[in-house]
């Protein structure tokens, strides 16, 4: 059964650093998304993608956050300057034909 | 703006005892879609099911079934006969008319089946 997948599972780094988390979604999925979860807290969104471009997103996702389809099976969200605050499982999900969104595994940011 | 409410923060109940999760929803749109996800101690997120504003028939899958009131604006999900698998935090979401657009979720109910 196709599967959305994330990587890295686990990402630590300093303060200030960039990262990139990466996500491969369902193949003939056309919608992706980006949400965090701050552990134990309710998942949030942070943007959505569709047809190369961005068509929502939240108050959190600010300039320090962007996103990128690089090629035809990848879809990442970087991190420009990281904050303590940033530290929080991030999940990539994409969506199928009777709109339900599948969720990767997560990756979870830990920010020193 | 779009708001989902899980009151119960945690639940325990006995293995083979029923339980109810209960998910109260807010929003302007008449077209909107509710969604269920487990996410379990692994952390993952688990898409368990979908239901759309124009369909309230309530659905049963196995041990799981779900309650639709568009009057109460309440979308419950009962677990039969619980097991200890079944021990996980439960998100209850909810999507515009587009359907493509953003989850909203709840904060989660915590379910613990007690063996």
């Amino acid at each position: 059964e196709p599967e959305v997948t994330q990587t890295p599972s686990h990402q630590v780094t300093q303060m200030g650093q960039e990262v990139i988390l990466r996500c491969v979604p369902i193949s003939n999925h056309l919608y992706f998304y980006w949400y965090r979860q701050i552990l134990g807290q309710k998942v949030e969104f942070l943007v959505s993608f569709y047809n190369n471009e961005i068509s929502e997103k939240s108050e959190i996702f600010d300039d320090q956050f962007s996103v990128e389809r690089p090629d035809g099976s990848n879809f990442t969200l970087k991190i420009r300057s990281t904050k303590l605050e940033d530290s929080a499982m991030y999940f990539c999900a994409s969506r199928g034909e009777i709109n339900e969104q599948f969720f990767g595994p997560g990756t979870r940011l830990t920010v020193l | 703006a779009q708001k989902v409410t899980q009151a119960q923060t945690e639940i325990s109940v006995v293995e083979k005892e029923d339980v109810t999760l209960d998910c109260v929803y807010e929003t302007r749109d008449t077209t909107y879609y509710l969604f269920w996800y487990k996410q379990p101690p692994s952390g993952e997120l688990v898409f368990l099911i979908r239901r759309n504003s124009f369909d309230e028939q309530n659905e049963i899958s196995g041990r799981y079934s779900w309650n639709f009131q568009k009057s109460t604006s309440s979308f419950n999900f009962t677990i039969t006969a619980s097991q200890v698998v079944d021990s996980a935090v439960y998100f209850c979401a909810l999507s515009g008319r587009f359907g493509n657009e953003k989850l909203t979720f709840g904060t989660g109910t915590r379910l613990t089946i007690i063996p």
